[in-house]
């Protein structure tokens, strides 16, 4: 079936460096793709989406790749902060569609 | 501005009883969605609201679940006779809405319910 999925649940990156955050899909289909970060006892918040027909995307301190031929989408964050610490989950979506799927989740965390 | 809010922020209830969730979206936002989140899991989506009407309820679980918007504002999900396998975090999320472009991508998240089914 159609999924979005991450490679790895959990993170462990040292303040500074930049982290890498990683989803696989499968759906060929997905118009969007979209990352929420969700830190502890709140609701996921938007971060960055990036459309089907790009291979990039840059935000402040973060880019998003999109690589079709393999299926993968990153989230790349320059400088990790502690405040950086949560749980990142990718989303698609199809265009003339409101509904997003989500993964699973990959849980960062910060090393001071 | 105020975001989306939640009430309860917490619910514990016993095996059998009903119980009610309230979601309040951001003002002019005609989109409006529930999803479950059980421990450790992603989200899943349960029903989508635009405006008052819900043209997907088939994430509901089951016909214990129920859900209702009025004046394309305040929401509420019903669960009739919990379970313990309804325990999870009830979020709701609203947004802007439109056919358009990325308009459905950016949802603005409530801190959600967190329910205990005893």
């Amino acid at each position: 079936g159609e999924s979005v999925g991450l490679h790895l649940p959990t993170l462990s990156v040292q303040e500074g460096d930049n982290s890498i955050i990683n989803c696989a899909y499968s759906n060929s289909a997905s118009d969007y793709f979209i990352w929420y970060k969700q830190e502890s006892g709140k609701g996921p918040q938007f971060i960055i989406d990036i459309r089907s027909n790009m291979d990039k995307r840059q935000g402040q301190r973060v880019t998003v790749l999109l690589n079709k031929t393999v299926k993968h989408l990153s989230l790349q964050i320059a400088a990790t902060q502690p405040g950086d610490s949560a749980v990142y989950f990718c989303a698609e979506r199809r265009a003339n569609d409101y509904k997003l799927s989500f993964g699973a989740g990959t849980t960062v965390t910060v090393r001071a | 501005g105020a975001g989306v809010s939640q009430s309860p922020s917490n619910k514990v209830t016993e095996k059998g009883k009903d119980v009610e969730l309230r979601c309040d979206p951001i003002s002019g936002h005609t989109a409006l969605y529930w999803y479950r989140q059980s421990l450790g899991q992603g989200l899943e989506f349960l029903i989508y609201f635009q405006g008052n009407s819900a043209p997907d309820k088939s994430g509901l679980p089951s016909d214990r679940f129920s859900a209702e918007r009025t004046g394309g504002s305040v929401s509420t999900l019903t669960i009739q006779r919990t379970q313990q396998e309804d325990s999870a975090v009830y979020l709701c999320a609203s947004s802007l809405g439109g056919t358009s472009g990325g308009a459905y991508n950016e949802q603005f998240f409530g801190p959600g319910t967190r329910l205990t089914v005893l």
